[in-house]
Parts: C-alpha cells; structure tokens; sequence
C-alpha cells in the first residue's frame, strides 16, 4: 500500500525559505520509472505543478519556479524535500506531494496548508 | 493563466452525459498523453484517465476520456451526484514538465 505525507511549516513569514518533507511508504525511490512529485494548489485556485525528482536523480522543475525551488532525496530512502526561497503571500497554497509512475500521478499525500504572512 | 485550457464550469443532471474539455498545442497535447483527475471538495486528486483514455483499477467504467490532435475530454456517463468535484487535465510539455489546466467545476442538478 502506497501512501504519503506532507509535513513542514504551515505558517512562514515573506522572503523566508520554506522546506517541506514527503514522507513515503509502499514504493521504493530506487526502482526504475519511480519519482515523486510536488503540486500546489492556492486557496480556490487550480493544481500547479512544481517539481519531480526521478529514481535515477533525474529532475525537472516548473519554468516559472525553476530559480527559487529545489527538490532533493532525503537522508532518509524514503523521504523527498522541497525547498522554496524567497517566499510570498501568493505562494499561500495546499502543498501536494505524489507519487509518480509512467507519467501520472497515482498516489497523492493528504497535502499541508502554508499560509505566507507576515 | 494556465497552458491548458478548459471551461470553468460544466453541470448535468442525473443520468446526463458529459463532456469536459481540454485544449492545449502540438507541443504539450498534441504530443504526449493526457490524465484527468477528479477533486473532490476538500480532498487530494485522484487519478481518472491516463494515457488518453486508460481508467486505474477501481474508476467506474462511466469515465472516459478521448484525444484527437491539440484538445482531449472527459466524459460522464450515467451522471450521479457523488460525480460533483474539480475535474483537471494534465500533460507534458516537450522539456518533460508538466502541465494541468485550469480546472473545472461539475455541478450535478
């Protein structure tokens, strides 16, 4: 059984970093075509995508998030991290983390809230 | 304002049939597979349709899904009330990022 969860700050302050942490179980990280993905959703607004991390290290990033966010493995094998700088109160958004198999997204955490204010 | 393009809203009553679009271009649509993902209020999507028209182990046999060149659908059979949710989109780009459109509402009547 695949399942996920999000957890990090749910209240950050503008110009901060946020860094949040995917916590996986049922799938491995290191088997072939596996990644993990990020997608935000603001308050009444439509899904966004923002990043994936494949087995092999491979990554890709939205194009217009592509300066300021980052995802990496953890330093647990089953943990994956984003990173967002330079935070903003229209970067307020549920934060999904998913896993990815041959292009879809089949698994989806519960997602984390974080709210951007001063 | 998203790449992909979709109505806003869509409505039906039970029973109805229908069909939600999702317009893109030869570099997104019209040149990888499509998913479609249902959002139930208050909850996380859920895979509908991947690779154009292919439906996961468990999704109803009323969903289906259909591309032809730069635009997809989804369409409901048999609507029922519980089939009240987000519908969105979703494809790659020619760099391998990915893309969903911008959403849309069903409201069973």
């Amino acid at each position: 059984q695949i399942t996920l969860k999000e957890s990090g700050p749910t209240l950050v302050k503008p110009t901060q970093t946020l860094t949040l942490t995917c916590t996986f179980s049922g799938f491995s990280l290191t088997a072939s075509g596996v990644a993990v993905g990020w997608i935000r959703q603001p308050p009444g607004k439509a899904l966004e995508w923002l990043a994936l991390i494949y087995w092999d290290d491979d990554k890709r990033y939205s194009p217009s998030l592509k300066n300021r966010v980052t995802v990496t493995k953890g330093t647990s094998k089953n943990q994956v991290v984003l990173t967002m700088t330079n935070m903003n109160p229209v970067d307020t958004a549920t934060y999904y983390c998913a896993h990815h198999h041959f292009g879809d997204f089949d698994y989806w955490g519960q997602g984390i809230l974080v709210t951007v204010s001063s | 304002q998203s790449v992909l393009t979709q109505p806003p809203s869509a409505s039906g009553t039970p029973g109805q049939r229908v069909t939600i679009s999702c317009s893109g271009s030869s570099s997104n649509i019209g040149s990888n597979p499509v998913s479609w993902y249902q959002q139930l209020p208050g909850t996380a999507p859920k895979l509908l349709i991947y690779s154009d028209n292919l439906r996961p182990s468990g999704v109803p046999d009323r969903f289906s899904g259909s591309k032809s060149g730069t635009s997809a659908s989804l369409a409901i059979s048999g609507l029922q009330s519980e089939d009240e949710a987000d519908y969105y989109c979703a494809t790659w780009d020619d760099s391998l990022n990915g893309l969903f459109g911008g959403g849309t509402k069903l409201t069973v009547l």
